[in-house]
């Protein structure tokens, strides 16, 4: 069965600094798609990145990108040269290749609060 | 402007009664989605379309039923209501490949009294 787990509830962090968010996963299938997304105050949810399981190399979007860590089974979000805008939580999210499910399997998520 | 416009964006509604919640999306996305996201789980998936066509069902009760009357729109059908029915409700779409991202609308927040 298909599970994502994200166990930081909530970080705090300085503006500016970086920030690691974690994520870990369970599939069976060879081949799946990783996606982060940011659900904001206002409930509005934007994707941020995504990672294909067959890419070796990390994805980078803009200040946002993936510590992709496969036998681990993990896919951290790195955020550089946080912003007080950047404060929202955030979901780590998979869909499986092969199974045949159209559905975006997400986790708990992480509150990140950046701080002037 | 929008991209994927949800309404209302606020509903209330009584026990035992039906509701239907709007979805629209002007992505030219060929698959569209809906999601319930309630304080008691995280967002969970309720059911995909692809090109109108029932793609994946992952909701146990036949209370909710999708509707799709054009291929940019996505309706769910809500009947006997219950209060455990309250949630945002969120709409999404995305290209029809399967390693596409969702996109998603901004949500309908449903209070069931």
């Amino acid at each position: 069965a298909q599970k994502v787990t994200q166990t930081q509830t909530s970080i705090s962090v300085m503006e500016k600094t970086t920030v690691t968010m974690d994520c870990v996963y369970e599939t069976q299938d060879s081949s799946y798609f990783l996606f982060w997304y940011k659900q904001t105050a206002s409930g509005e949810i934007v994707f941020l990145i995504r990672q294909d399981s067959y890419k070796k190399e990390n994805a980078t979007v803009g200040h946002y990108s993936l510590n992709f860590q496969k036998p681990k089974s993990s896919i951290g979000l790195i955020i550089t040269a946080t912003q007080i805008e950047d404060s929202a939580v955030y979901f780590c999210a998979m869909r499986e290749a092969s199974s045949g499910s159209w559905q975006l399997i997400f986790g708990s998520g992480t509150q990140l609060t950046v701080m002037p | 402007d929008p991209k994927i416009i949800q309404k209302p964006k606020y509903l209330v509604a009584v026990t035992g009664s039906e509701k239907i919640l709007i979805c629209e999306q002007y992505l030219g996305h060929n698959a569209m989605y809906w999601y319930r996201q309630s304080a008691k789980k995280p967002l969970e998936f309720m059911f995909s379309y692809s090109y109108q066509k029932l793609m994946d069902n992952q909701t146990a009760s036949s209370r909710f039923q999708p509707q799709s009357s054009k291929k940019n729109h996505l309706d769910l059908q809500i009947t006997a209501l219950k209060p455990d029915d309250s949630a945002t409700y969120f709409c999404a779409s995305s290209q029809d490949r399967v390693y596409a991202e969702q996109f998603f609308g901004p949500g309908t927040r449903l209070t069931v009294l």
